[in-house]
């Protein structure tokens, strides 16, 4: 299983663009990657997935560079309700992401 | 119209008892789970279904027992309730063919063993 390595936490200001980072060394050749937000008393939902390039949504974009070692989810102008812990996975598509890892997440604090 | 839903969203009870928690969800998938996550909020996988099959059994003690009647349920019932069984249980699902989207994840159940 790839291990993902991100930042434990992360300040911003409303406005602002937020980026984290996560590393994945030893992602292998048919992983994705998948970045999930988790708002205190819910669970995870999904952001974005991405294999290679750049993947954009209505909420974020995902930067991925060619050797896929690493990943940047990127938002755009955060705003209070963007606080949450961010995690970043590392998983097969074709085995139903059954062995999907959490790792520790990063907390994104928005302040006014 | 929940994707996942489960229940109940609180628990509390005493040390011994034995206590279920149910899941469903309507997105047709054919996998579900059940992730344990810690007061240090980690997540945990503890059980995978696959079309009611058993795939995952992550070394869960086996006082936990899941039980899948159909691949749109799969309850969670736990014997014998500990201290360290105080947790948030999330239920999840994900389509095997995905496409994409990964995992849908329930609201969670809050567990207090007292």
């Amino acid at each position: 299983l790839a291990k993902t390595t991100q930042p434990i936490s992360m300040d911003s200001y409303e406005g602002q663009e937020v980026n984290i980072t996560c590393s994945h060394n030893n992602i292998a050749t048919n992983d994705y990657i998948t970045w999930y937000q988790q708002f205190p008393s819910q669970g995870p939902r999904f952001i974005i997935q991405g294999y290679k390039t750049k993947v954009t949504n209505e909420v974020a974009s995902l930067f991925i560079p060619a050797d896929r070692k690493s990943s940047t989810l990127s938002l755009p102008r955060v705003s209070l309700s963007d606080t949450a812990v961010y995690y970043c996975l590392v998983g097969a598509e074709n085995t139903g992401f059954q062995k999907l890892v959490f790792g520790t997440g990063t907390r994104l604090l928005v302040s006014p | 119209d929940t994707a996942v839903s489960q229940t109940p969203k609180y628990l509390v009870t005493q040390m011994g008892n034995d206590k279920s928690i149910k899941c469903e969800q309507n997105l047709g998938h054919d996998t579900m789970y059940w992730y344990k996550q810690d007061s240090k909020k980690f997540l945990k996988i503890m059980f995978s279904y696959n079309n009611k099959e058993l795939i995952i059994n992550e070394t869960v003690p086996n006082r936990f027992s899941p039980k899948s009647p159909d691949k749109a349920h799969l309850n969670l019932h736990i014997n014998s309730l500990e201290l360290g069984d105080s947790a948030v249980y999330f239920c999840a699902s994900s389509q095997e063919t995905a496409g994409g989207y990964g995992y849908t994840f329930g609201s969670g159940t809050r567990l207090t063993v007292v």
